[in-house]
């Protein structure tokens, strides 16, 4: 089965970059989604296809994909950014759809 | 502006079948360019794709292989609606189960652009 590892927090300051990875072997060959989810919310498609953004998210979400890694950035950070983050590619025919273990942002 | 609402119980006994709906608000559930999911979320399990539904000429399902024996997903087009039904279910299903729309050209393009807000779902007797 296609692991996805992430790592499990990442903490940044408000203004600065957050960058949050995805691993999985030869990831840079398929296409990455990504996803943000607050507490006692449903996941929201923030970024999609390695690095396009559905209508309504900001600019400061974009995403780059290569090799054996994925990531997410988050430019100028705010307190509302603080949530889990969750990438997410197509497994295999066995697998199908797959999701990485999260990401815990945290806005210090 | 496509909403997903999700209904039905919160608490099912082992064994017993877990029975959830969705009901679709700005798109139809017999579109060509979308297919009507469900994902469940749990502290073991994380995020994971159960199964989906979708209408190109003709229904077509797929499921996840850890439920595939157990799991059945329907649409409703008199009621623009798609369910799950888990039969046999054990304590390791306690999670909270999402529906949600995929799209994408491709299985690798495919992803899930909105999601029901999530019902806990409790295995318990």
């Amino acid at each position: 089965s296609y692991v996805l590892t992430q790592p499990p927090s990442v903490s940044v300051s408000p203004g600065q970059t957050a960058r949050i990875t995805c691993g999985g072997n030869n990831i840079g060959s398929k296409s990455v989604h990504w996803y943000q989810q607050k507490p006692g919310q449903a996941p929201v498609l923030v970024v999609y296809d390695d690095g396009d953004r559905p209508s309504g998210i900001p600019e400061r979400f974009s995403g780059s994909n290569s090799g054996n890694t994925a990531t997410l950035t988050i430019s100028r950070v705010k307190a509302g950014d603080e949530a889990d983050y969750y990438c997410q590619v197509w497994g295999s025919s066995s697998d199908f759809w797959v999701f990485g273990g999260g990401t815990k942002l945290t806005v210090l | 502006q496509i909403q997903l609402q999700q209904s039905g119980p919160g608490l099912v006994k082992p064994s017993q079948t877990l029975s959830l709906t969705c009901a679709i608000s700005g798109d139809s559930v017999s579109t060509n360019s979308a297919a009507w999911n469900w994902i469940r979320q749990s502290p073991s399990r994380g995020l994971e794709w159960l199964g989906r539904t979708y209408y190109r000429s003709k229904w077509y399902n797929e499921y996840a292989v850890s439920v595939k024996s157990r799991i059945t997903i329907n649409p409703d087009t008199s009621k623009n609606q798609f369910s799950l039904q888990l039969n046999s279910v054990t304590p390791e299903d306690t999670a909270v189960y999402y529906c949600a729309r995929g799209v994408g050209a491709t299985y690798d393009a495919y992803c899930f652009d909105c999601w029901g807000q999530g019902t806990l779902v409790t295995v318990s007797s």
